[in-house]
């Protein structure tokens, strides 16, 4: 059974740091190109950041590069958020996807629930 | 950059035919590329509806179809239900930097 699981999420003052996980299971996560996306409360989706298969490569989006580090563990079936510098405008669910391989980025097929982040001083 | 125009609503009746448009403007250069589409329910996580401009992810119904002209890609739902009352939102990855683009989301009503 697939599984994507998020947590790490809470409240936070502006300035402040969080660390999001995503706990897999079910598929070879290692495989896979993984994203984190998020959605503000009552906005859209927003794409953040993804990483390669392997690690080897990350791409942000402008809205949150140089302040936000993503990073797998394959031997963990584990992706990370790292969030510094955090402003009242990164408040948001934050998901996990995950991009087939093969498949033209952005086609994400599997989600986790989502975590939330409150950036509230 | 690349931007992702949809409309804000899309409605129709149980049983018709609907359309989502979703409209690929860039000011440096056209990508063109095919897009994903997703459905999201309130309060809940997306869901892939289709991918790579026109496949369908197994499980997902029939009724929903993708194409694309131009610069415009479309999302079809036909025989429309109750449950396809949600937000669809198209995407595509571009390029260069961003990367990977949403549309603004288009919300569907069932009349």
């Amino acid at each position: 059974q697939v599984q994507l699981v998020e947590s790490g999420g809470g409240v936070v003052q502006p300035g402040g740091s969080l660390r999001l996980s995503c706990a897999t299971s079910g598929f070879s996560f290692s495989t896979y190109v993984v994203h984190w996306v998020r959605q503000a409360p009552g906005k859209g989706l927003e794409w953040v950041a993804l990483i390669s298969f392997d690690g080897s490569s990350q791409y942000y989006s402008n809205s949150v590069k140089g302040r936000f580090t993503i990073s797998r563990d394959n031997s963990l079936n584990t992706l990370y958020l790292q969030m510094n510098s955090l402003r009242p405008e990164d408040t948001a669910v934050y998901y996990c996807a995950t991009n087939p391989p093969r498949w033209l980025l952005g086609s994400f097929d599997m989600w986790g629930l989502g975590t939330m982040v409150t950036v509230s001083s | 950059q690349s931007v992702l125009t949809q409309p804000a609503s899309v409605s129709g009746s149980p049983g018709q035919s609907i359309s989502i448009s979703c409209t690929e403007v860039d000011s440096d250069v056209a990508t063109y590329t095919l897009v994903s589409w997703y459905q999201q329910y309130p309060g809940k996580a997306p869901k892939l509806m289709i991918y790579e401009g026109s496949k369908r992810p197994s499980g997902v119904s029939d009724r929903f179809s993708g194409s694309k002209s131009g610069n415009t890609a479309s999302l079809m739902i036909s025989g429309l239900r109750a449950e396809d009352e949600a937000d669809y939102y198209c995407c595509l990855s571009a390029p260069h930097g961003p990367w990977v683009v949403f549309g603004g989301g288009t919300k569907v009503t069932v009349l």
